[in-house]
């Protein structure tokens, strides 16, 4: 079975700060691993996805995420936080063996402050 | 990608009444799609993946006679909560599997 943990549930962060967001997985074969964006009453958007190639993926708005084997880890990043990144994140990863199902983190909602 | 519909947005029913939930591909013939549930300040959970043309697969815990799902079509999945109680107030998403998921905009589910 496939598990993800997101340490901290809550993450504030000022205005143009670093944002630090972490997931760790357990996945009995190579992951396929996703981080995904809510915002209030609405459904999720792909931030970024890996899927085998390269481990520092790039991905919309500035985020990206390192996939690393070694610490079992795919943590989210952006350089300078802005105020239209307050929403929640969800880290996923897919079992291939089962039809690509996702299996999500508990979710980190994200406060900036100005 | 894909482009998913869900409708309603929110809908609010009396308990013990059914509702029906739709999710629409609009510019992708899905033969799979998935339905999940969230629980406000939680995450998402998977409660079915729907095929096209076949019988729902139902994750472990979850009703199907409850929770009845119908996948008619490549572009539209029904998901029928029946004799709804308060404890099934909700937020419901639905997802298109192409080569991703990618997910509908969520129905709000309360019941009264």
């Amino acid at each position: 079975a496939q598990s993800v943990t997101q340490l901290g549930s809550h993450v504030s962060v000022s205005e143009g700060a670093l944002v630090l967001l972490r997931c760790n997985y357990s996945s009995s074969v190579p992951p396929y691993l996703f981080w995904y964006v809510q915002y209030p009453n609405q459904g999720l958007q792909l931030l970024l996805k890996y899927t085998s190639a390269a481990t520092l993926v790039k991905g919309i708005n500035g985020f990206e995420a390192e996939f690393k084997k070694s610490e079992t880890s795919f943590h989210l990043t952006k350089p300078s936080a802005h105020m239209s990144d307050a929403a929640e994140y969800f880290c996923a990863v897919s079992d291939r063996a089962a039809g690509n199902k996702l299996t999500f983190g508990g979710g980190t909602r994200v406060l900036v402050k100005p | 990608g894909a482009v998913v519909s869900q409708h309603p947005s929110r809908v609010i029913c009396k308990s013990g009444t059914s509702v029906k939930i739709e999710c629409r591909s609009l510019d992708f013939q899905a033969t799979t799609m998935f339905w999940y549930r969230q629980f406000p300040k939680q995450s998402l959970m998977l409660m079915a993946t729907s095929n096209e043309g076949s019988k729902a697969t139902y994750e472990q815990g979850v009703e199907k006679d409850k929770f009845l799902i119908n996948h008619a079509s490549l572009t539209l999945s029904t998901l029928t909560v029946t004799s709804a109680h308060p404890e099934d107030s909700s937020f419901y998403i639905c997802s298109v599997m192409n080569n991703e998921q990618f997910f509908g905009p969520g129905t709000r589910l309360t019941v009264l």
